[in-house]
């Protein structure tokens, strides 16, 4: 079966530095690997998905996240961040079949 | 455009009470999954509906049941409520199961807060 591993539970930047959210996913086939951010009291927005068209993945909001296969991790990078970027980011994995697999999450802090 | 709508953003039960949650999908959106989000957890998966028949399941109890409607939307049934039920209930819609939209995303309505006294 398919998951995702969300490497920390919380990470802190100062706003302008790069943001590095880890997640490394297992799938017996090649799967599709999402992420998500969600903000206080909302739903899921999706940033970006990769489905193998391209290992380098561009999202909204300036983030953008790489498939590598060999350690098979997607984790998401963003060059600057901004106070708005805090949230809680997911990251998931499906086999094509809509069910969803999501890691723990990740909560973002941008210290000013 | 309307996105996903969900009710009631929040509700209050006590143990052993009935509950239905309710979700209206995207425009041009026929699949509806549920998700279940503890406090500090992911979303875990409970089902999902297509062509108004359950056609996939996760590890929860009978105790959740749903149901997809013509119009495509969905309810979400839960009997027999603990404590441990308490959590977000997220709705997400996207378009068809598996084939050619097997890679789309699913999107996602702001959830309705359950609370179980």
């Amino acid at each position: 079966a398919q998951s995702v591993t969300q490497l920390g539970s919380h990470v802190s930047v100062s706003e302008g530095a790069l943001v590095l959210l880890r997640c490394n996913y297992s799938s017996s086939v090649p799967p599709y690997l999402f992420w998500y951010v969600q903000y206080p009291n909302q739903g899921l927005q999706l940033l970006l998905k990769y489905t193998s068209a391209a290992t380098l993945v561009k999202g909204i909001n300036g983030f953008e996240a790489e498939f590598k296969k060999s350690e098979t991790s997607f984790h998401l990078t963003k060059p600057s961040a901004h106070m708005s970027d805090a949230a809680e980011y997911f990251c998931a994995v499906s086999k094509g079949r809509h069910d969803m697999r999501f890691g723990a999450g990740t909560r973002l802090t941008v210290k000013p | 455009d309307a996105g996903v709508t969900q009710s009631p953003t929040h509700l209050i039960k006590t143990r052993g009470q009935q509950v239905t949650l309710r979700c209206s999908p995207k425009s041009g959106h026929d699949t509806v999954s549920w998700y279940q989000q503890a406090l500090g957890q992911g979303p875990q998966f409970i089902f999902q509906y297509y062509e108004e028949e359950e056609r996939q399941r996760g590890n929860f109890p009978d105790r959740f049941s749903g149901h997809q409607f013509p119009n495509y939307s969905s309810e979400l049934n839960v009997n027999a409520l603990l404590l441990g039920d308490s959590a977000l209930y997220l709705c997400a819609s996207s378009v068809g199961t598996g084939g050619a939209y097997s890679n789309q995303p699913q999107h996602f309505g702001d959830g309705t807060r359950l609370s179980i006294l």
